[in-house]
């Protein structure tokens, strides 16, 4: 059974702090992918991931890094967390080849920033 | 123009009925398609692939179009436990993001 792990459900942050937001998945995909998801706006791309060290920008990087140092490991750093940032952040995994093969979710990270 | 548009919904429909949502994709390209599911507060999961051909998995039936390039999902005898958001999702190629429309949001009524 797939599992992709965030480290935390809730997080409270406040404004200007660096936050680490973490995601790890134990079926050995290629790909691991942060997305935001808030009202209205549907999921958007933070950034991906094709392979360890490797990372793409997806649709808004502005005021996010990323990290993957290990395969199974992906991880999401606000660098000085602002209240735009407050959403709630999910962490997916996917193998590489065959476009049919499912994307899995983690359970999500509810962060408010003040 | 929007990748993948759908329909925000709500559909509020009573249990038992038959309710319908569409989809559509810009990319003429894109090679596989799929419905997700995400209850409220939840993480999207995967409902259905969609073939070409059609396909159907118990109530659920998924139709793909691609000369017009909509894909539909159609639920029979809805149960309150449909209730979700429907995410309509395309992938261009394999190692490609995939691309998630906004979602349809459905509310089955007692």
């Amino acid at each position: 059974d797939v599992k992709v792990t965030q480290s935390s459900r809730y997080l409270v942050k406040r404004t200007g702090e660096k936050v680490f937001l973490e995601c790890v998945q134990d079926m050995d995909h290629e790909n691991m992918f942060w997305y935001r998801q808030d009202p209205g706006l549907g999921l958007r791309l933070i950034y991906f991931s094709y392979d360890v060290k490797m990372k793409e920008k997806g649709d808004i990087p502005e005021g996010y890094s990323v990290s993957r140092e290990k395969k199974e490991r992906f991880s999401l750093i606000l660098e000085s967390a602002s209240t735009n940032q407050t959403s709630m952040y999910l962490c997916a995994s996917r193998p590489s080849g065959t476009p049919t093969y499912e994307q899995y979710f983690g359970p999500g990270t509810r962060l408010t920033v003040t | 123009r929007k990748e993948v548009e759908q329909d925000p919904g709500p559909f509020n429909v009573p249990e038992g009925a038959t309710v319908a949502f569409n989809c559509t994709y810009s990319n003429s390209a894109s090679q596989s398609f799929f419905w997700y599911r995400q209850d409220c507060r939840k993480e999207p999961k995967l409902l259905m692939s969609v073939y070409s051909s059609g396909n159907e998995d118990g109530r659920f039936t998924a139709q793909l179009n691609r000369a017009s390039q909509y894909i539909s999902l159609l639920i029979r005898d809805s149960k309150l436990s449909d209730s979700a958001t429907y995410l309509c999702v395309v992938n261009l190629a394999g190692n490609t993001p995939l691309v998630f429309g906004k979602g349809t949001r459905l509310s089955v009524i007692a």
